[in-house]
């Protein structure tokens, strides 16, 4: 069974572009949650989505948004990037019922911005 | 405000016991993770425990909660070389909220 795929696996931008990033979730699984780890602030919670809409997000801005689409993928985008939103990106999927419980993670995309 | 403290790094000796420790700030935490990020091998859940629960066991993880002291420990015993990565504690305060992690714990084992 393919697991949590995201792409790309690596992202260069500048300041003020703006960044998509795409994550496959497991087969099956319908919640698709965002992260962002970067240097020094650890793992934060960026958004969830269950089943084409979106059911929470963390405390970013509205710079960072996203979409389910019907297959349950999802894309996670950023607009005028700045130089703070240097990260690993990682993407997680788990059936709607278990929720955080039993969440997969995909390998995750680095994101950087000059 | 919602907060997850844990010690950023720990060194234990091969064989020895871990004991990751984390505090968060949120009483109404109902729901206490453990995850655990691997270099190349991403991350996962390793276990969680509901508020209502002071201890879970799983073969040799031992995750006690102090919900008074709102303090949450992993224990891990005969600490292998397999067991070296990042450990994240996480709270959330329902399975519908959104979910806190700590800045991680980077477990070193020494031989």
């Amino acid at each position: 069974e393919a697991g949590v795929t995201q792409s790309p696996t690596h992202l260069i931008k500048t300041r003020g572009q703006q960044a998509t990033l795409r994550c496959s979730p497991i087969s099956g699984h319908t919640s698709v949650y965002w992260y962002q780890q970067a240097l020094g602030l650890g793992l934060q919670f960026l958004l969830w989505y269950d089943e084409g809409e979106e059911r929470n997000r963390g405390n970013f801005p509205p710079r960072f948004s996203g979409r389910q689409f019907p297959n349950y993928s999802s894309e996670l985008n950023v607009n005028a990037l700045e130089l703070e939103d240097s990260a690993l990106y990682l993407c997680a999927s788990s059936l709607r019922q278990d929720r955080w419980e039993t969440q997969y993670f995909g390998p995750g995309t680095r994101l950087l911005v000059l | 405000g919602e907060d997850v403290e844990q010690s950023l790094f720990l060194s234990v000796r091969e064989g020895d016991s871990s004991v990751i420790n984390c505090t968060y700030t949120d009483s109404s935490s109902t729901y206490l993770y453990w995850y655990k990020q691997e270099p190349g091998a991403g991350l996962q859940l390793l276990t969680y425990i509901f508020s209502n629960m002071d201890m879970k066991q799983d073969q040799r993880l031992t995750v006690l909660l102090n919900k008074k002291d709102k303090h949450l420990s992993l224990r891990i015993a005969d600490t292998q070389t397999g067991d070296s990565a990042i450990y994240f504690c996480a709270e959330s305060i329902s399975r519908d909220d959104k979910i806190i992690f700590g800045k991680g714990t980077r477990l070193h084992i020494l031989p």
